[in-house]
């Protein structure tokens, strides 16, 4: 069975930065394209970025609203998925997603974690 | 940047009864290789997102046959054949040939 648990979440000021992971399971992680995605309080789905397998060069790809401030890593070796988040905005604020990226879509998810940026 | 617009917004439906939800893109969805990357998303109360349905009309794993998708070019629907107490939620539309991009959503509840 697939299961991807994210944790990093919190609260963190403007300007600050945080780490999210995500622990993966279930499936060859190594060889499938991850991404993560976010949404707001109340609000709808946003996609923020993802990585490609290794095999794929291990490219990354990121939204506009995130691009420069925002780094998606992986380590094979451990399964992980990692969303470094830096210069964070309190429109930032949001339950952040790890997905698994196949048939140009995310067909698994895990249950979220939250990131609350405020003063 | 693609713009996904879904409608209606709100679906209120009897239990029983069909349901479909428009998704239009604002260009063509075909990619370079042929495939038309258009999913769709159902979010219960509380829950992660599920997909439902990848490159137009196939369905994932697990979900049930009253669910189908068609469509093709710039114009999608989901269709829902009987809607059941647990089909309520927000439905999403999302494209995945120019990067990805998640339409409004639209939320469906029981009459």
């Amino acid at each position: 069975e697939v299961q991807l648990v994210e944790s990093g979440g919190g609260l963190v000021e403007p300007g600050g930065s945080l780490r999210l992971s995500c622990a993966a399971s279930g499936f060859t992680f190594s060889n499938t394209w991850m991404s993560w995605v976010r949404q707001a309080p109340g609000k709808g789905l946003e996609w923020v970025g993802h990585i490609k397998r290794k095999t794929d060069v291990g490219t990354t790809d990121y939204a506009a609203p995130v691009k420069g401030r925002f780094t998606i890593s992986r380590d094979d070796s451990k399964n992980t998925l990692y969303l470094q988040m830096s210069s964070l905005k309190t429109e930032d604020t949001a339950v952040y997603y790890c997905t698994t990226d196949h048939d140009g879509g995310m067909d698994a998810w895990g249950q979220g974690t939250t990131v609350t940026v405020s003063s | 940047d693609v713009v996904m617009t879904q409608s209606p917004l709100f679906l209120p439906v009897t239990l029983g009864q069909p349901a479909s939800i428009s998704c239009r893109s604002s260009q063509s969805l075909v990619y370079s290789d042929g495939n038309t990357y258009l999913n769709w998303f159902q979010q219960r109360p509380g829950q992660s997102p599920r997909r439902l349905i990848y490159k137009v009309s196939n369905r994932d794993s697990g979900v049930p046959d009253r669910f189908s998708g068609s469509g093709s070019g710039t114009d999608f629907t989901l269709k829902i054949s009987r809607v059941e107490a647990e089909d309520v939620g927000i439905y999403y539309c999302m494209q995945g040939t120019h990067w990805y991009t998640f339409g409004q959503g639209t939320k469906l509840e029981i009459k």
